[in-house]
C-alpha cells in the first residue's frame, strides 16, 4: 500500500536537543496527524492539522500543515527520555496514510 | 475507560488455522477502522465501517480477510486459513465521522504470529 515519505529514518539525540522531522506526499491531503508508537501500543495522537498553512504548537511539539497540502513538518525542542519511540504522519483523505516512521533514540 | 479496546492483545496461531479478532471504539464513534502494520513500517488501512456498513476495502484485504460490524458497535476482522505473511500487528481505530476535528483515536493492537 502507499506509505507517505518521512524523513530522517531514525534520529540519535540528547537530551535537551531540539527535534526535527518531516513528511512528503504526491498527494494532496485536508488533514495532517502526527502520532506517536511505543513498541506493542497503538500510534497515539500529537497534533491534528487541518487548514493549509496552519501552525499549531501542543506544549513543546509545532507542527505546521504546508501550503501545498503535501508535506508537513513536527518539531520537538528540549528533548526528554519519553519522547523516545517512533513518530508516524499521516495524511487523511477518509482513510489515513501513513509515513514510514521516524525512530528518536536518546542517548544517555 | 472510554478508549478503543482489542482483544486479543496478542495472537499465535499455525499456519492454515482460522483467526478472529474484536475492535470496541469508543462509544458513539461512527466510523470504524481496521489497519495492519508489518515490522518497521507505517500502519496500512484494510477496510473502514460507517456504521454497519462496510464502505471500502483495500486490495491488501484478500479474500481470506472479512470484516464485520454487524450492530454498528463492535467490529470483528476475521483470517481464514492463516499465512506467515499474515503476521503483523492489527490496528483498529473509530471517529465519530470525517469532518475536520474529527480524528480517528487507535486501540493497542492485536499482534498476530503465525507459525
Amino acid at each position: 500500500g502507499q506509505q507517505l515519505n518521512q524523513s530522517p529514518q531514525s534520529m540519535f539525540i540528547q537530551e535537551g536537543e531540539d527535534v526535527s522531522m518531516n513528511c512528503t506526499s504526491s498527494s494532496i491531503f485536508n488533514t495532517w496527524l502526527w502520532y506517536k508508537q511505543d513498541p506493542g501500543e497503538g500510534p497515539v495522537l500529537l497534533i491534528a492539522l487541518y487548514k493549509a498553512g496552519e501552525l499549531t504548537s501542543n506544549g513543546r511539539l509545532t507542527a505546521q500543515f504546508g501550503i501545498t497540502r503535501k508535506d508537513s513538518f513536527l518539531n520537538i525542542s528540549a528533548s526528554i527520555p519519553s519522547d523516545v519511540g517512533i513518530y508516524f504522519c499521516a495524511g487523511r483523505l477518509g482513510k489515513l496514510t501513513f509515513g514510514t516512521g521516524t525512530r528518536l533514540t536518546i542517548i544517555p | 475507560d472510554t478508549g478503543v479496546s482489542q482483544d486479543p492483545r496478542h495472537k499465535i496461531t499455525k499456519r492454515g488455522q482460522n483467526v478472529t479478532f474484536r475492535c470496541d471504539p469508543i462509544s458513539e464513534h461512527n466510523r470504524l477502522y481496521w489497519y495492519r502494520q508489518t515490522l518497521g513500517q507505517g500502519p496500512e488501512f484494510l477496510t473502514y465501517f460507517q456504521n454497519e456498513a462496510q464502505l471500502e476495502k483495500s486490495r491488501l484485504l484478500s479474500d481470506r480477510f472479512s470484516a464485520e460490524r454487524p450492530k454498528g458497535s463492535f467490529s470483528t476482522l476475521e483470517i481464514q486459513r492463516t499465512e506467515q505473511g499474515d503476521s503483523a500487528m492489527y490496528l483498529c481505530a473509530s471517529s465519530i465521522g470525517d469532518l475536520p476535528g474529527e480524528t480517528q483515536y487507535f486501540g493497542p493492537g492485536t499482534r498476530l504470529l503465525v507459525l
